[in-house]
């Protein structure tokens, strides 16, 4: 299994731009949690679904914030429009029994 | 939500030593208690769990010890070698709900 895949793996783009993250989990789990990393608040929980169905939202900062998860295999966080304040990791994570696993991270600047 | 607390913030030991890091909860239904290292530009990665019905874990030179009374489960690495320096994250976890909530971190810093 190739674990969690994230892309893009860094994203830089200018003040009011969309941007899309996009994750695909580790086959089989059922959870998917997304994250935001940066070094004043640490890491923080934007949002994560369960079954594909958004469980708790209550982490993501703004309506500028959106997340989807179509399918078990696929889920985007997007930012519209973005802001130099989001500049950040994003990571998402899969989740099985308890334990997070965590994809690679987005690297995320904004100009 | 969970109140979730990690001390020290940052710690240094010298190559050798011991480090403990421990981790206070609020939520009394947490049942899972994991410890995720983050090294340098890299991801959190899962390097020792333990469930409630257990009150200490130990994996070669790692351990994790767990007082649910108290509401606290700490960190304990022996034999410190430079590679374990890292940030630490304890993620007290509620299994049954899928809720959870990252401490701060701490900076482990072990020098040669």
């Amino acid at each position: 299994d190739a674990g969690v895949i994230q892309s893009p793996r860094h994203e830089v783009t200018e003040m009011g731009q969309e941007v899309t993250l996009r994750c695909k989990p580790i086959s089989g789990h059922n959870s998917l949690f997304w994250y935001r990393q940066t070094m004043m608040r640490g890491l923080e929980l934007l949002i994560y679904f369960n079954n594909n169905v958004p469980i708790d939202d209550s982490g993501m900062p703004e309506d500028r914030f959106s997340a989807k998860m179509p399918n078990a295999s696929f889920s985007t966080l997007k930012i519209q429009p973005s802001e130099p304040r989001d500049s950040a990791v994003y990571f998402c994570a899969s989740v099985l029994g308890g334990e997070q696993f965590f994809g690679p991270g987005t690297r995320l600047t904004v100009l | 939500g969970e109140n979730v607390e990690q001390h020290p913030s940052t710690l240094s030991v010298q190559e050798g030593d011991s480090a403990v890091i421990k981790c206070t909860y609020s939520d009394s239904a947490s049942n899972y208690f994991p410890w995720y290292k983050q090294e340098l530009g890299k991801r959190p990665q899962l390097i020792i769990d333990i469930r409630s019905n257990v009150g200490e874990k130990k994996d070669q030179r790692i351990a994790v010890t767990l007082n649910k009374t108290a509401k606290h489960f700490s960190l304990h690495i022996t034999e410190t070698q430079p590679e374990d320096s890292a940030v630490y994250f304890c993620a007290p976890t509620d299994t049954g709900r899928r809720a959870l909530t990252f401490g701060s971190g701490t900076r482990l810093q072990v020098q040669p």
